[in-house]
Protein backbone atom coordinates (compact mmCIF):
# COMPACT_ATOMS: atom_id res chain seq x y z
CA UNK A 1 0.00 0.00 0.00
CA UNK A 2 1.71 3.39 -1.07
CA UNK A 3 -0.58 5.82 -0.06
CA UNK A 4 -3.82 7.69 -0.34
CA UNK A 5 -5.22 7.47 -4.06
CA UNK A 6 -8.43 9.61 -5.49
CA UNK A 7 -10.14 8.75 -8.62
CA UNK A 8 -10.37 10.28 -10.97
CA UNK A 9 -7.67 12.54 -10.62
CA UNK A 10 -9.11 15.17 -13.28
CA UNK A 11 -12.79 15.77 -14.04
CA UNK A 12 -14.39 18.56 -16.37
CA UNK A 13 -18.46 18.75 -16.07
CA UNK A 14 -20.90 21.23 -17.08
CA UNK A 15 -23.23 22.78 -14.34
CA UNK A 16 -26.30 21.19 -13.45
CA UNK A 17 -24.63 17.94 -13.82
CA UNK A 18 -23.84 15.23 -11.03
CA UNK A 19 -20.50 14.23 -10.31
CA UNK A 20 -19.05 11.30 -7.52
CA UNK A 21 -15.60 11.02 -6.57
CA UNK A 22 -13.34 8.25 -4.80
CA UNK A 23 -11.21 7.73 -2.05
CA UNK A 24 -9.32 4.66 -1.45
CA UNK A 25 -7.31 5.31 1.87
CA UNK A 26 -4.38 3.57 3.65
CA UNK A 27 -5.37 0.30 4.59
CA UNK A 28 -5.17 0.15 8.41
CA UNK A 29 -6.29 4.08 8.76
CA UNK A 30 -9.87 4.24 10.28
CA UNK A 31 -10.20 8.17 9.86
CA UNK A 32 -10.48 9.56 6.81
CA UNK A 33 -11.14 13.62 5.34
CA UNK A 34 -12.56 15.03 2.82
CA UNK A 35 -10.97 19.04 2.23
CA UNK A 36 -11.39 21.13 -0.57
CA UNK A 37 -8.74 23.33 -2.20
CA UNK A 38 -9.15 26.62 -4.50
CA UNK A 39 -5.96 28.37 -6.34
CA UNK A 40 -4.32 30.34 -3.37
CA UNK A 41 -5.80 29.67 -0.72
CA UNK A 42 -4.71 26.33 2.17
CA UNK A 43 -7.27 23.63 2.08
CA UNK A 44 -11.03 23.84 3.59
CA UNK A 45 -12.09 21.08 5.83
CA UNK A 46 -15.60 19.60 4.46
CA UNK A 47 -16.13 16.49 6.36
CA UNK A 48 -14.64 13.29 8.52
CA UNK A 49 -15.36 9.62 9.01
CA UNK A 50 -14.42 7.50 11.53
CA UNK A 51 -14.73 3.75 10.73
CA UNK A 52 -18.31 4.12 9.05
CA UNK A 53 -19.41 7.11 11.05
CA UNK A 54 -19.40 10.80 9.54
CA UNK A 55 -18.52 12.51 13.03
CA UNK A 56 -18.19 16.16 11.54
CA UNK A 57 -19.24 18.00 8.57
CA UNK A 58 -18.36 21.65 7.52
CA UNK A 59 -20.73 24.36 6.81
CA UNK A 60 -19.18 24.42 3.33
CA UNK A 61 -21.30 20.95 2.69
CA UNK A 62 -24.45 21.98 1.31
CA UNK A 63 -27.10 19.94 1.06
CA UNK A 64 -25.61 19.43 -2.67
CA UNK A 65 -22.63 17.48 -1.05
CA UNK A 66 -22.61 13.87 0.49
CA UNK A 67 -20.19 11.76 1.59
CA UNK A 68 -20.30 7.96 2.23
CA UNK A 69 -18.46 5.44 3.58
CA UNK A 70 -20.36 2.69 3.91
CA UNK A 71 -17.93 -0.24 4.98
CA UNK A 72 -15.50 1.84 6.26
CA UNK A 73 -12.96 1.74 3.67
CA UNK A 74 -13.17 3.61 0.86
CA UNK A 75 -15.26 6.93 0.90
CA UNK A 76 -17.39 8.75 -1.81
CA UNK A 77 -17.94 12.55 -2.02
CA UNK A 78 -20.83 13.38 -4.41
CA UNK A 79 -21.42 16.79 -5.48
CA UNK A 80 -25.33 16.96 -7.10
CA UNK A 81 -26.05 19.84 -9.49
CA UNK A 82 -23.01 20.92 -9.54
CA UNK A 83 -21.80 25.06 -10.33
CA UNK A 84 -18.82 26.99 -11.23
CA UNK A 85 -18.37 27.92 -7.76
CA UNK A 86 -17.47 23.77 -6.75
CA UNK A 87 -14.41 23.76 -9.01
CA UNK A 88 -11.84 23.15 -6.97
CA UNK A 89 -9.18 20.66 -5.74
CA UNK A 90 -11.29 18.24 -3.80
CA UNK A 91 -8.63 16.73 -1.55
CA UNK A 92 -8.81 13.66 0.85
CA UNK A 93 -6.81 12.35 3.54
CA UNK A 94 -6.97 9.26 6.32
CA UNK A 95 -5.10 8.85 9.98
CA UNK A 96 -5.29 6.52 12.67
CA UNK A 97 -7.51 7.53 15.61
CA UNK A 98 -4.16 7.91 17.72
CA UNK A 99 -3.20 11.38 19.20
CA UNK A 100 0.34 11.21 17.49
CA UNK A 101 -0.48 10.52 14.11
CA UNK A 102 -0.73 13.14 11.31
CA UNK A 103 -3.23 13.10 8.43
CA UNK A 104 -2.18 12.08 5.09
CA UNK A 105 -3.37 13.39 1.80
CA UNK A 106 -3.95 11.71 -1.56
CA UNK A 107 -3.26 13.54 -4.62
CA UNK A 108 -6.32 14.76 -5.52
CA UNK A 109 -8.97 15.68 -7.74
CA UNK A 110 -9.71 18.29 -9.66
CA UNK A 111 -13.30 19.47 -10.47
CA UNK A 112 -13.78 21.63 -13.19
CA UNK A 113 -17.21 22.89 -13.88
CA UNK A 114 -18.11 24.55 -17.16
CA UNK B 1 -10.40 27.37 15.99
CA UNK B 2 -6.78 28.79 17.02
CA UNK B 3 -5.13 31.07 14.83
CA UNK B 4 -1.17 30.82 13.62
CA UNK B 5 0.22 33.88 12.26
CA UNK B 6 3.68 32.65 9.73
CA UNK B 7 5.52 34.65 6.93
CA UNK B 8 3.82 34.71 3.28
CA UNK B 9 6.98 34.17 2.02
CA UNK B 10 10.75 33.03 2.87
CA UNK B 11 13.80 32.51 0.79
CA UNK B 12 16.63 30.05 1.33
CA UNK B 13 19.64 28.66 -0.47
CA UNK B 14 20.34 25.11 -1.29
CA UNK B 15 22.34 23.16 1.75
CA UNK B 16 21.74 25.76 3.98
CA UNK B 17 19.60 25.46 7.07
CA UNK B 18 16.04 27.09 7.28
CA UNK B 19 13.90 28.62 10.18
CA UNK B 20 10.39 28.84 9.72
CA UNK B 21 8.64 30.54 11.82
CA UNK B 22 4.99 30.20 13.47
CA UNK B 23 3.11 32.41 16.31
CA UNK B 24 0.17 31.26 18.09
CA UNK B 25 -0.46 33.32 20.95
CA UNK B 26 -3.85 32.09 21.69
CA UNK B 27 -2.59 28.56 21.98
CA UNK B 28 -4.65 26.52 24.63
CA UNK B 29 -3.09 23.81 26.98
CA UNK B 30 -4.57 21.06 24.90
CA UNK B 31 -3.37 21.81 21.38
CA UNK B 32 -0.62 20.31 19.46
CA UNK B 33 1.11 21.85 16.72
CA UNK B 34 1.13 20.75 13.90
CA UNK B 35 3.33 21.01 10.59
CA UNK B 36 2.21 20.45 6.60
CA UNK B 37 3.79 21.28 3.34
CA UNK B 38 2.26 21.10 0.22
CA UNK B 39 4.42 20.86 -3.08
CA UNK B 40 3.19 22.35 -6.32
CA UNK B 41 0.27 20.35 -7.55
CA UNK B 42 0.63 17.90 -4.99
CA UNK B 43 -1.89 17.27 -1.84
CA UNK B 44 -0.63 18.50 1.50
CA UNK B 45 2.06 16.45 3.10
CA UNK B 46 2.81 15.72 7.03
CA UNK B 47 5.51 17.18 8.55
CA UNK B 48 5.92 16.93 12.13
CA UNK B 49 4.09 17.62 15.30
CA UNK B 50 4.45 17.93 18.77
CA UNK B 51 2.84 19.24 21.96
CA UNK B 52 5.24 20.57 24.57
CA UNK B 53 8.67 19.70 23.72
CA UNK B 54 10.87 19.81 20.52
CA UNK B 55 10.55 17.12 18.29
CA UNK B 56 12.67 15.63 15.60
CA UNK B 57 12.25 13.10 12.79
CA UNK B 58 13.56 12.30 9.50
CA UNK B 59 11.92 15.07 7.48
CA UNK B 60 12.78 18.16 10.23
CA UNK B 61 12.63 19.51 13.58
CA UNK B 62 10.47 21.80 15.52
CA UNK B 63 11.29 23.83 18.67
CA UNK B 64 8.38 25.07 20.93
CA UNK B 65 8.62 27.78 22.55
CA UNK B 66 8.69 27.68 26.65
CA UNK B 67 5.44 29.59 26.54
CA UNK B 68 3.98 28.01 23.15
CA UNK B 69 2.81 30.73 22.10
CA UNK B 70 4.94 30.34 18.67
CA UNK B 71 7.57 27.53 16.89
CA UNK B 72 9.94 27.18 14.34
CA UNK B 73 10.07 24.76 11.90
CA UNK B 74 13.89 23.76 10.87
CA UNK B 75 14.86 22.05 7.79
CA UNK B 76 18.54 21.37 8.60
CA UNK B 77 19.44 21.26 4.55
CA UNK B 78 17.52 22.73 2.53
CA UNK B 79 17.24 21.19 -0.97
CA UNK B 80 15.53 22.32 -4.35
CA UNK B 81 12.63 19.66 -3.43
CA UNK B 82 11.82 21.88 0.07
CA UNK B 83 10.04 24.38 -1.84
CA UNK B 84 6.57 24.56 -1.22
CA UNK B 85 3.91 26.07 1.20
CA UNK B 86 4.28 25.32 4.48
CA UNK B 87 1.55 25.17 7.08
CA UNK B 88 1.32 25.71 10.80
CA UNK B 89 -1.35 24.41 12.07
CA UNK B 90 -2.91 23.66 15.70
CA UNK B 91 -5.57 21.22 16.74
CA UNK B 92 -6.65 19.42 19.72
CA UNK B 93 -7.96 15.86 19.87
CA UNK B 94 -11.51 14.35 19.20
CA UNK B 95 -10.60 12.36 22.45
CA UNK B 96 -9.94 15.63 24.55
CA UNK B 97 -13.29 17.41 23.44
CA UNK B 98 -11.86 18.81 20.07
CA UNK B 99 -11.89 18.16 16.47
CA UNK B 100 -9.79 15.72 13.86
CA UNK B 101 -10.22 18.76 11.39
CA UNK B 102 -7.09 20.41 10.28
CA UNK B 103 -7.46 24.24 9.90
CA UNK B 104 -5.31 25.62 7.05
CA UNK B 105 -4.37 28.98 6.87
CA UNK B 106 -2.48 30.44 3.69
CA UNK B 107 1.08 29.22 4.93
CA UNK B 108 4.76 30.62 3.77
CA UNK B 109 5.87 29.92 0.58
CA UNK B 110 9.34 28.85 0.60
CA UNK B 111 11.50 29.56 -2.40
CA UNK B 112 15.13 27.64 -2.67
CA UNK B 113 17.83 28.77 -4.71
CA UNK B 114 20.32 27.00 -6.20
Amino acid sequence: DTGVSQNPRHKITKRGQNVTFRCDPISEHNRLYWYRQTLGQGPEFLTYFQNEAQLEKSRLLSDRFSAERPKGSFSTLEIQRTEQGDSAMYLCASSLATTSGGQYFGPGTRLTVT
Amino acid sequence: DAKTTQPNSMESNEEEPVHLPCNHSTISGTDYIHWYRQLPSQGPEYVIHGLTSNVNNRMASMAIAEDRKSSTLILHRATLRDAAVYYCILSYPLTQGGSEKLVFGKGTKLTVNP
